[in-house]
């Protein structure tokens, strides 16, 4: 069974910095293009970024580009995170999420790990 | 960036109605269109991709339609299991959701 477990959430003051981890078991990752996909409870899904197979391609949303990066250890079958400058605003439930085969979209999601700006 | 608005935000029906979700792309998307159940605590489920094909599992009073910039997510004979918020996403390219639709008990 695919199986997408996020780590790293935690209280962080503004201004300070997070990494997320994604451990995935259950497929293959260095097949699979991956997200972040974050919610603040009882809001909506906002997309965060992705990244393709190998690394070499990436995007952000707008709200969180030249702060966050991610990345991918394939074989650590791992993908991170990396969350600097934090703001309040980006208090919410990360997702760590897989697309699907064959130019398909998110097709399997995380438990969800919370990070929580605040001073 | 391509921006996603669903409407409504939310619906009040019973169980058996017939209930229809809007999603509007900023830009034409193709039929590069995805909707998502979520319920409380819980991760999103895919329904429907490519706009129309059905996801493995899923049962069929779902369906999809649409291409474009205009789509439309319809749920025959509401069944209690339904009762969720729902989310559009386009996924060529980036990814933005729609700001969700939830279906709530009459």
């Amino acid at each position: 069974d695919v199986q997408l477990v996020e780590s790293g959430g935690n209280l962080v003051q503004p201004g300070g910095s997070l990494r997320l981890s994604c451990a995935a078991s259950g497929f293959t990752l260095s097949s699979y293009w991956m997200h972040w996909v974050r919610q603040v409870p009882g809001k909506g899904l906002v997309w965060v970024s992705y990244i393709n197979t190998d690394g070499s391609r990436t995007d952000y949303a707008d709200s969180v580009k030249g702060r966050f990066t991610i990345s991918r250890d394939n074989a650590k079958s791992t993908i991170y995170l990396q969350m600097n400058s934090l703001r309040v605003e980006d208090t919410a439930v990360y997702y760590c999420a897989r697309d699907g085969i064959d130019s398909r979209p998110i097709d399997s999601w995380g438990q969800g790990t919370l990070v929580s700006v605040s001073s | 960036d391509i921006q996603m608005t669903q409407s409504p935000s939310t619906l009040s029906a019973s169980v058996g109605d017939r209930v229809t979700i809007s999603c509007r792309a900023s830009q034409s998307v193709g039929t590069y269109l995805a909707w998502y159940q979520q319920k409380p605590g819980k991760g999103p489920n895919l329904l429907i991709y490519h706009a129309s094909i059905l996801e493995s599992g899923v049962p069929s009073r779902f369906s999809g339609n649409g291409f474009g910039t205009e789509f439309t997510l319809t749920i025959s004979n509401l069944q209690p299991d339904d009762f969720a918020t729902y989310y559009c996403q386009q996924y060529d390219g980036c990814r933005p959701f729609g700001q969700g639709t939830k279906v709530e008990i009459k």
